[in-house]
């Protein structure tokens, strides 16, 4: 069963590109939760979002609830960006992950 | 420094010789939770824990105890573990039970059975 599916799975980018990592699920979450993993392994919690959108810097995270969809875009790609993003739904105190999508920027 | 605290960060062992791998947050954080990951399944949750002495499963508790006897551990013991186990496993916390809070990670730990 896959309640979350991500795209794509691979990505490679010039530096500078504006990026765009797709989210959908199917079914009802709480809220939609995006996670960064660095090649050393560790896991970041970028963004979480029930609704509208958010910003942090460089990186935008949007939800669609009627659509159950979500994005998270990066602008400006640098290479310190290539890591594997992660999209997680949730729902009660339950977690359902995305495969992730491994992101490669290339200077 | 707020940190969700894993050991050993690596285990290569022996199918059958009971394991333990302990978490630890010093956030005062109610929510507890342990995932592994695996190569094109990502990752899934094993067992999580909303309070002292409350936890419940996840999608793949199958092989796998825990116990949350205080507030700032949360165990994850392999009573007999099995080659399927090996994995990279994450403990996480966070503010409160129920979902819509960040969670924060730790740094994971690499078990190999063999």
């Amino acid at each position: 069963k896959n309640e979350v599916e991500q795209s794509p799975q691979n990505l490679t980018a010039q530096e500078g590109e504006f990026i765009t990592i797709n989210c959908s699920y199917s079914v009802g979450i709480s809220a939609l939760h995006w996670l960064q993993q660095h090649p050393g392994g560790g896991i970041v919690s970028l963004f979480m979002l029930s609704s509208g959108k958010k910003k942090h810097g460089r990186l935008i995270a949007t939800i669609n609830i009627q659509e159950k969809h979500s994005s998270l875009h990066i602008t400006a790609s640098h290479p310190r960006d290539s890591a594997v993003y992660i999209c997680a739904g949730s729902t009660g105190n339950q977690f359902y992950f995305g495969t992730g999508t491994s992101l490669t920027v290339i200077p | 420094e707020a940190q969700v605290t894993q050991n050993p960060r690596y285990l290569i062992t022996v199918t059958g010789k009971k394991l333990t791998v302990t978490c630890s947050q010093n956030m005062n954080h109610e929510y507890m939770s342990w995932y592994r990951q695996d190569p094109g399944l990502g990752l899934r949750q094993i067992y999580y824990s909303m309070n002292v002495e409350v936890t419940d499963k996840g999608d793949v508790p199958e092989g796998y105890k825990v116990s949350r006897k205080e507030k700032r551990n949360f165990p994850l013991i392999l009573e007999s573990p099995s080659p399927n186990q090996t994995s990279l496993y994450f403990c996480a916390s966070s503010y409160r039970a129920g979902s819509n809070q960040p969670q924060h990670f730790g740094d994971g730990t690499r078990l190999s059975i063999l």
